[in-house]
């Protein structure tokens, strides 16, 4: 049965990169080229939104309100993908889920991690 | 980039009732939406895709109808367990993907 699980840190300073990291169990990211890894954030203020998703090529795609602050990548060998967003600030705190999708065609998110939440405050 | 309204921001009903939400796109999204249900702490989970095809394991009491720019997620029968946040989500015309600002159904 596939999970996802979400990690790092829960508080960070203004200014700082977020690094978070999914680790995807019971499907191999290497083998599973039909799906994107996604990942996706929840806050009060903006609700949900998507922050971008990665292929197992490693083609990425992102949400254009971020793109020049995220950063999203796949390490194969350790069947973990990767986000890092820098320079946040009060406004980036939410909680982070990760989560996938389907390729041909672009489908919805039917598996997501629990989430993990990260409060940027200095 | 697609905007997603949805409404009521919230809906009050008694169990056992029907409960209708809606969601609207700001241009046709044909019928790749999809309808989401989020419980307290938990992430959400997919309840509709395609406008109107249950994902496995859904309960025949969710449903869903429309295409183009309106969308509407139905509960026929309201349970206990289904009190929670509704979200739509378009997935035709990406980046980016979006989501609505949610339907919150709580107990009348």
């Amino acid at each position: 049965q596939l999970q996802l699980q979400e990690s790092g840190p829960g508080l960070m300073k203004p200014s700082e990169t977020l690094s978070l990291t999914c680790t995807v169990s019971g499907d191999s990211i290497i083998t599973s080229s039909r799906y994107y890894w996604a990942w996706i954030r929840q806050s009060p203020a903006k609700g949900l939104e998507w922050i971008g998703s990665i292929d197992y090529w490693g083609g990425a795609y992102y949400n254009p309100s971020l793109e020049s602050r995220v950063i999203i990548s796949v390490d194969a060998s350790k069947n973990q993908y990767s986000l890092k967003l820098n320079s946040v600030t009060a406004a980036d705190t939410a909680i982070y889920y990760c989560a996938r999708h389907d390729v041909v065609p672009v489908s919805p998110f039917d598996a997501w991690g629990q989430g993990t939440l990260v409060t940027v405050s200095s | 980039e697609i905007v997603m309204t949805q409404s009521p921001a919230t809906l009050s009903v008694s169990p056992g009732e029907r409960a209708t939400l809606s969601c609207r796109a700001s241009q046709s999204v044909s019928s790749n939406l999809a309808w989401y249900q989020q419980k307290s702490g938990q992430a959400p989970r997919l309840l509709i895709y395609s406008a109107s095809t249950r994902a496995t394991g859904v309960p025949a009491r969710f449903s869903g109808s429309g295409s183009g720019t309106e969308f509407t997620l139905t509960i026929s029968s309201l349970q206990s367990e289904d009190f929670a946040l509704y979200f739509c989500q378009q997935y035709h015309n990406w980046p980016p993907l979006t989501f609505g600002g949610g339907t919150k159904v709580e107990i009348k």
